[in-house]
């Protein structure tokens, strides 16, 4: 079974700038695999930030950024803020209808 | 308004049955896929399967084939969860979100179900 791999967790300092990443357990991530991110605070549904790669879902403030670097799928939080404290996880499209979710990075600011 | 709105919570015990769902409204229902997604307590989200609402079409990640059915009644805009034997491990929130194709993403993200098994 495919295993979509995050960090585990990360700090950042308030302003500061953080790059999350999102592999495959075998091969590369490119953008025929969607890749799409999405934001989880405790005790919330997600809410999703970034598709295809990156273009921003509505209303999702342009600190955040996606792209691909290296072999990864990539979301960058650029001048983070307090309120970016949360969960993030990555999905990538598998084919014929399939997903699969990154194990999620959890960003500490402070 | 669109939105997706998600029954409410649910205590079962193991062995029950369940059917859990999720009311589309304010779009076209059936032009949407609809996808599933377990957390389990203190874990990450995990991506259990969708259904497109026009014809029923039904794709499941291998690791919930055979664990869950999803299924869907156009006529009421709502989709559903259901388990036919609830195991203790079934413990966890359930959300429901709209998928848009061809970028494949979830869109509209429902508040999600908590459904606890204990005997």
């Amino acid at each position: 079974q495919t295993v979509v791999t995050q960090e585990p967790s990360f700090s950042v300092s308030p302003g500061g700038t953080v790059t999350l990443t999102c592999g495959l357990s075998s091969g590369s991530v490119s953008t025929s695999y969607y890749p799409s991110w999405y934001q989880q605070t405790p005790g919330q549904a997600p809410r999703t930030l970034i598709y295809s790669t990156n273009t921003r879902s509505s209303g999702v403030p342009d600190r955040f950024s996606g792209s691909i670097l290296g072999n990864k799928a990539a979301l960058t939080i650029t001048g983070a803020q307090a309120d970016d404290e949360s969960d993030y996880y990555c999905v990538l499209y598998m084919g014929s209808g399939i997903s699969v979710f990154g194990t999620g990075t959890k960003v500490t600011v402070l | 308004e669109v939105q997706l709105v998600q029954s409410g919570a649910e205590v079962k015990k193991p062995g029950e049955s369940l059917k859990i769902s999720c009311k589309g409204s304010g779009y076209s229902f059936t032009s949407y896929w609809i996808g599933w997604v377990r957390q389990m307590p203190g874990k990450g989200l995990e991506w259990m399967g969708i259904i497109y609402p026009g014809d029923s079409d039904t794709r499941y990640s291998p690791s919930f084939q055979g664990q869950v059915t999803i299924s869907a009644d156009k006529s009421i805009s709502t989709a559903y969860l259901q388990w036919s034997s609830l195991k203790a491990s079934d413990t966890a929130m359930y959300y429901c979100a709209t998928i848009l194709v061809p970028n494949w993403y979830f869109d509209l993200w429902g508040r999600g179900t908590l459904v606890t098994v204990s005997s």
